[in-house]
């Protein structure tokens, strides 16, 4: 069965402007929750989806946000970017439970980088 | 506040070498869980396994193995006759529940090459 796809792979954006990023989860998968992996500050938890409700959120300004659509399709914006918002932006999906829980399948993620 | 340690930035041994992943963390929870993830050259993250806060038995999957230990607040990784196909980054994860929000901390990785 397909893994979880995000979409796109690559991006190239301008400091101020806004990005959308998206996850397709595992079918049957309704969990989706995001992460931002950098060099400086590796691996960090942005915020987890269940059921198009944001169950669980991590540390990160308001500028970063997301939502879930009815068929358990995830989307993340930036709004304002910032050169510090360059980073390889990871999706995981998990059946049920909370992500932070349980297992997870990440997709490739989508590398991001801020000029 | 929750920490994730894994002191070892990058481990370079020879092919059927075993080797050890340190993992050490910080909580003050009773529950929590604890992960270990593999990213290899690729990019996404790969699940090898979970462990809650309740259950201390070590774990063996294949050259896989773990062993957690409370009483240092360890989760450790062993590869047993390492391959060149093990060479990755791999991470230790604690989740545990802060004022209802659950949040995974992860470690910074450790870099493992295997030369052949």
């Amino acid at each position: 069965k397909a893994g979880v796809t995000q979409t796109p792979r690559y991006l190239i954006k301008t400091r101020g402007q806004q990005v959308t990023l998206s996850c397709s989860p595992i079918s049957g998968h309704r969990s989706v929750s995001w992460y931002q992996q950098t060099p400086g500050q590796g691996l960090q938890f942005l915020f987890e989806y269940f059921s198009e409700t944001q169950r669980n959120k991590g540390n990160f300004p308001g500028r970063f946000s997301g939502r879930q659509f009815s068929n358990s399709r995830s989307e993340m914006n930036v709004s304002t970017l910032e050169l510090g918002d360059s980073a390889l932006y990871l999706c995981a999906s998990s059946i049920g439970g909370r992500a932070t829980n349980t297992e997870a399948f990440f997709g490739q993620g989508t590398r991001l980088t801020v000029v | 506040a929750q920490k994730v340690t894994q002191a070892q930035t990058e481990i370079s041994v020879v092919e059927k070498e075993d080797v050890t992943l340190d993992c050490v963390y910080e909580t003050r929870d009773t529950t929590y869980y604890l992960f270990w993830y593999k990213q290899p050259p690729s990019g996404e993250l790969v699940f090898l396994i979970r462990r809650n806060s309740f259950d201390e038995q070590n774990e063996i999957s294949g050259r896989y193995s773990w062993n957690f230990q409370k009483s240092t607040s360890s989760f450790n990784f062993t590869i047993t006759a390492s391959q060149v196909v093990d060479s990755a980054v791999y991470f230790c994860a604690l989740s545990e529940e802060v004022d209802s929000n659950y949040q995974l901390i992860w470690g910074a990785g450790t870099k493992l090459i295997i030369k052949p």
